[in-house]
């Protein structure tokens, strides 16, 4: 158990539709990453908070927004959904975006747009 | 841009044998670390090993050791020892050392799936 939370584990939901995946990072953790594995384009990068503000942007299309909440907790939007959403998001986290700090991966949310 | 290649899609080794997988990466930079992270069939990502470039020498973690080639930007994991519990896909990770924008992000091979045979 690397101590990051996601929920739900499983999402399945029709096309155009808007979801909200849900991520608490490890305790004391400040940074929360976000990536998409799809058997398309493997594991990719979407978008990093720090400390509740916007750090970095990957591939994350505009229909996908995040935030991090003062707690810490950070929300992934997924908006007008399309077949090729269909993914396993992933929310990592580290201590700090400084050097070495390891991204420490939760469970990931499996996401079916049928 | 970085880039991370893993050659080898399947790989298959039997119980208490040893096997090695392959990685390589691009990168114009010199300070970086990599990583091996292991996907069982849960989907769960596991830290299994870091290599700081700066570093020379390789890292190891109880059965698991990797050789570290910064020239030749090779970066192989050694799996002693195989055990069942090992199966699972694993992917090599690359990460700037670099601060500030994206440079933290992980940048993933497309992982080799490896069997262990009993």
């Amino acid at each position: 158990d690397s101590g990051v939370t996601q929920t739900p584990k499983h999402l399945i939901t029709a096309t155009g539709q808007r979801v909200t995946l849900r991520c608490s990072p490890r305790s004391g953790d400040l940074s929360v990453y976000w990536y998409q594995q799809s058997l398309d384009q493997g594991l990719q990068f979407l978008i990093q908070y720090y400390n509740g503000e916007e750090r970095a942007k990957g591939n994350i299309l505009e229909r996908f927004s995040a935030q991090q909440f003062p707690d810490l907790h950070s929300e992934l939007n997924l908006s007008s959904l399309e077949l090729g959403d269909s993914a396993l998001y992933f929310c990592a986290s580290s201590v700090a975006d400084g050097f070495g700090y390891e991204q420490y991966f939760g469970p990931g949310t499996r996401l079916t747009v049928t | 841009a970085q880039t991370v290649t893993q050659s080898q899609p399947e790989m298959s080794v039997q119980e208490a044998e040893t096997v090695t997988l392959s990685c390589t990466y691009d990168t114009s930079e010199s300070d970086y670390y990599l990583f091996w992270y292991k996907q069982p069939p849960s989907r769960q990502m596991i830290l299994v090993i870091r290599q700081e470039a700066y570093k020379q020498q390789n890292a190891t973690e109880n059965r698991f050791s990797v050789n570290f080639q910064k020239a030749a930007k090779s970066f192989s994991l050694k799996i002693s020892d195989s055990q069942l519990g090992d199966a699972a896909m694993y992917f090599c990770a690359y990460r700037s050392g670099n601060s500030g924008g994206s440079n933290y992000k992980l940048t993933f091979g497309k992982g080799t799936l490896l069997t262990v045979n009993p």
